[in-house]
């Protein structure tokens, strides 16, 4: 079956900890996203990407770092500079041309113990 | 900058109305999407508009979209429980980009 897969589901990460969450898609898009979701919040674009081995800073960008060395891959590390990263974390992708309706991954709930 | 507006945030419905929510953004954009999120979930695809004048109808719910005056509306029609969810919708950016509205928090009650 074609989709997008985060993992983990849930992540605890310790005071000073760096911390990676992973995004597989199998449905050949170009671009891919990560968005940061605060309860009872929208969605705030963290990085993108259009195209392997290049991304772009989104509006809250800063803590946080990706690659995107494989089309299908886009993990994003959330880093000790990123001071308040409890939330909840989605992963999208979609084709950059024609009709590119954009699929999110099921999400991960990072909490900070 | 691409910014996107909806309203209102939160919408309490009787089952049986009818009920309409704006998204308004602020810069040319090509694409218009509509998501449905349940609590604790992740976001589903509803709509996707792409041109002026565009109508997509899935069920109880109509999108529309009006992009001389920058506006998508989701029409809810005859409100039933299991449409209770958030709903947000997004404009696409010029570099491919997806801005989100903040979202309507729907509830339809008995």
């Amino acid at each position: 079956d074609g989709g997008i897969t985060q993992s983990p589901k849930y992540l605890f990460r310790k005071e000073g900890q760096n911390v990676t969450l992973s995004c597989e898609q199998n449905l050949n898009h170009d671009a891919m996203y990560w968005y940061r979701q605060d309860p009872g919040q929208g969605l705030r674009l963290i990085y993108y990407s259009q195209i392997v081995n290049d991304f772009q800073k989104g509006d809250i960008a800063e803590g946080y770092s990706v690659s995107r060395e494989k089309k299908e891959s886009f993990p994003l590390t959330v880093t000790s500079a990123q001071k308040n990263p409890t939330a909840f974390y989605l992963c999208a992708s979609s084709w950059t041309g024609g009709e590119p309706e954009a699929f999110f991954g099921q999400g991960t709930r990072l909490t900070v113990v | 900058e691409l910014k996107v507006e909806q309203n209102p945030l939160f919408l309490s419905m009787q089952e049986g109305k009818n009920y309409t929510i704006y998204c308004n953004y602020s810069t040319t954009s090509d694409r218009l999407y509509w998501y449905r999120q349940d609590p604790g979930k992740s976001l589903e695809s509803l709509f996707v508009l792409l041109s002026n004048g565009a109508v997509k109808q899935e069920g109880r719910l109509m999108a529309s979209l009006d992009t001389k005056a920058r506006l998508s509306t989701l029409h809810i029609t005859a409100a039933v429980h299991d449409l209770s969810a958030t709903y947000f919708c997004a404009a696409r950016g010029s570099q491919g980009n997806l801005i989100f509205g903040k979202g309507t928090k729907l509830s339809v009650k008995p």
